[in-house]
């Protein structure tokens, strides 16, 4: 199983982008990166996922270089809500998807 | 609203006393997960039952249990709580392969477990 490190913590400003890159040196070919999101006392949300290039939906983009052994999950223009833990995960489809390791996550605080 | 319900959000219970924890889920995703988080530390996973098949992670405690009566249903046994069990427990599921990677994991909002 690929492991993941990610910055212990980011602090940005109210409409800022955030930028926050993952490094996945071993991941494998079968292997998808997601992205999700925690708020205290409450279960993860999955963002968004992707295998290489750029992926975009309503609330974030991910890029993955050729190599793909890193990940940059971009928010755009954050707001207070947005300080969250947010943990990059890399999914096995080999094992179906079911076993993967939640790395340290970064813990982004959002300042007005 | 298609979700995962845990109940009861907040459990206390005494050193070496039995614990069920349950998970719900209206979703119909064959996969579920249980997850153990300890404060300011990433969920680790627990095991996870595929249908009726369960999977248990090479490093968890013996004293961690689960049932699935149903699709549905998912309970987490804690046989002889100790004071370094206390933590959230986080359920999850999922469709399995490609559903995994397009819907992700959707994860109830956890019970806090106190051992007294």
């Amino acid at each position: 199983l690929a492991k993941t490190t990610q910055p212990i913590s980011m602090d940005s400003y109210e409409g800022q982008e955030v930028n926050i890159t993952c490094s996945h040196n071993n991941i494998a070919t079968n292997d998808y990166i997601t992205w999700y999101q925690q708020f205290p006392s409450q279960g993860p949300r999955f963002i968004i996922q992707g295998y290489k290039t750029k992926v975009t939906n309503e609330v974030a983009s991910l890029f993955i270089p050729a190599d793909r052994k890193s990940s940059t999950l971009s928010l755009p223009r954050v707001s207070l809500s947005d300080t969250a833990v947010y943990y990059c995960l890399v999914v096995p489809l080999s094992t179906g998807g079911f076993k993967t390791i939640f790395g340290a996550g970064t813990r982004l605080f959002v300042k007005a | 609203d298609a979700m995962v319900i845990q109940n009861p959000r907040y459990q206390v219970t005494q050193f070496g006393k039995p614990v069920t924890l349950s998970c719900s889920q209206t979703l119909n995703h064959n996969v579920m997960y249980w997850y153990q988080q300890k404060s300011s530390q990433a969920p680790k996973l627990l095991f996870h039952y595929y249908d009726k098949d369960f999977n248990n992670e090479a490093d968890t405690p013996d004293n961690f249990q689960s049932r699935r009566p149903n699709t549905s249903f998912c309970f987490l046994d804690i046989r002889s709580p100790g004071l370094g069990d206390a933590a959230m427990y986080l359920c999850a599921t999922s469709r399995e392969g490609q559903g995994v990677l397009n819907y992700g994991y959707t994860f109830g909002s956890g019970t806090r477990l106190t051992v007294v």
